[in-house]
């Protein structure tokens, strides 16, 4: 297994520019989550979703957006990109509900400028 | 605003010193009390899930308490290696699905 894959590792963007991170889980997890890491603070939850079909926001939703049309791919889009989007991205998935542990990608570091 | 705190910050330690961290709370509306490990240049990767008030839990030199009612858990690393050197990371999963992680604790283990 490959676990959580993310795409791409790094990425610059200008002010106003659009990009999709990639994520794909191959351990048929139902639960997936986006993670936004700034420097000195924890993980902030953009974005979760318990399964194909539905998502729901996080803590900061702003700027972003998902889709879940698959349990394998939670894509994050940003549409119009600002300096305040730089940041570590992480994609995350769990098996179950809460009790279960997150498995997490190796992170997206996006510079926007 | 929900909020987890951990301490210390950071901290160093000799070789073969114990240690322990502290993660704190809301002790409303909990469901769940992660501890990630996470290594420089890599993700995160689990620890320890707790669920239930008392809980304790152990892997190897690595054990964790939990106190849901007081909104504590603590992590104890007994004899530190230099490979434990990472920042430990606590996330506190409420009854709305929703996690908070804390700012983490940045243990450096000195040969």
């Amino acid at each position: 297994n490959a676990g959580v894959t993310q795409t791409p590792k790094f990425r610059i963007l200008k002010i106003g520019q659009s990009m999709t991170l990639q994520c794909t889980q191959d351990m048929n997890h139902n639960y997936m989550y986006w993670y936004r890491q700034d420097p000195g603070m924890g993980l902030k939850l953009i974005y979760y979703s318990v399964g194909a079909g539905i998502t729901d926001k996080g803590e900061v939703p702003n700027g972003y957006n998902v889709s879940r049309s698959t349990t394998e791919d939670f894509p994050l889009r940003l549409e119009l990109a600002a300096p305040s989007q730089t940041s570590v991205y992480f994609c995350a998935s769990s098996p179950r509900d809460r009790g279960n542990e997150q498995f997490f990608g190796p992170g997206t570091r996006l510079t926007v400028l | 605003i929900l909020n987890v705190e951990q301490s210390p910050q950071s901290l160093h330690v000799q070789e073969g010193d114990s240690t322990n961290f502290t993660c704190s709370f809301p002790s409303s509306n909990f469901y769940a009390l992660h501890w990630y490990r996470w290594e420089t240049a890599k993700s995160p990767e689990a620890l320890f899930v707790m669920t239930l008030n008392g809980d304790e839990k152990k892997k190897g030199r690595i054990s964790a308490t939990l106190n849901t009612k007081e909104g504590y858990s603590y992590l104890y690393i007994k004899g530190s290696q230099p490979e434990d050197s990472a920042t430990y990371l606590c996330a506190f999963a409420s009854g709305t699905y929703k996690y908070i992680f804390g700012t983490g604790t940045r243990l450096k283990v000195l040969a």
